[in-house]
């Protein structure tokens, strides 16, 4: 099963780019990449998706690998509301057999101003 | 359009008690799933339903937990004899489509119910 890796925490500046790291060095093939983030006292919120190509949409950029060892999680310009926890994600196997989003402890996320 | 929603949105009850939380999942997602989170930690997996059925139940952690979707919508996640190390946070989450390895499925959440054992 794949497993990331991410650094406990970081901080940005707000206005300037976060960019957060992740490892899944045991990623198969085929299996996607998503990133989630969880503002506190909330449900985590989906960010985005990706493959092997870099992916873009309006809340963020993921920049995967080459080798899909690793990816980034880039957001272009952080504000305050974007102080969270962000989770990289590769599905793995249950004990039942299902693919199920597995959740690590992410990266806290604090942007100050 | 409306997202996932889950009531109640606390839920303080005493060991032993048992409890109910319900999940309305987005509107044409056949897939819906149950998660734990404690202080701390990530999401913890419980319970994965595809349609009516439960699909795995491979992270319920005994037999005081059960969930169930009558209906192919609604669910909800029943814990008898309720003890203090189940405080937690319980999210409720649903998909499109059900997962898959090669899927691309994003899951949408809930805002959890608090519950409290004291």
């Amino acid at each position: 099963d794949a497993k990331t890796t991410q650094p406990p925490s970081m901080d940005c500046a707000e206005g300037r780019a976060a960019n957060l790291p992740c490892n899944h060095s045991t990623i198969s093939g085929n299996e996607y990449v998503y990133w989630y983030r969880q503002i506190h006292s909330q449900g985590p919120q989906y960010i985005i998706h990706g493959l092997k190509n870099n992916e873009t949409n309006e809340m963020a950029s993921l920049i995967i690998t080459e080798d899909r060892k690793s990816s980034t999680l880039i957001l272009p310009h952080a504000t305050l509301r974007d102080t969270a926890v962000y989770y990289c994600i590769v599905r793995a196997v249950t004990s039942g057999g299902s693919y199920i989003p597995t959740f690590g402890r992410g990266t806290s996320l604090i942007v100050h101003p | 359009g409306a997202g996932v929603s889950q009531t109640p949105s606390n839920k303080v009850t005493e060991k032993g008690k048992y409890v109910e939380l319900r999940c309305d999942p987005i509107s044409g997602h056949t897939a819906l799933y149950w998660y734990r989170q404690s202080l701390g930690q990530g999401p913890e997996f419980l319970i994965y339903f595809q349609g009516t059925g439960a699909a795995d139940d491979s992270g319920l952690p005994n037999d005081r937990f059960f969930a169930v979707r009558p209906e192919g919508s609604v669910s909800t996640l029943k814990i008898q004899r309720t003890e203090r190390g189940d405080s937690a946070v319980y999210l409720c989450a649903s998909s499109l489509r059900p997962p898959s390895g090669r899927g691309k499925e994003a899951q949408y959440f809930g805002p959890g119910t608090r519950l409290l054992v004291l």
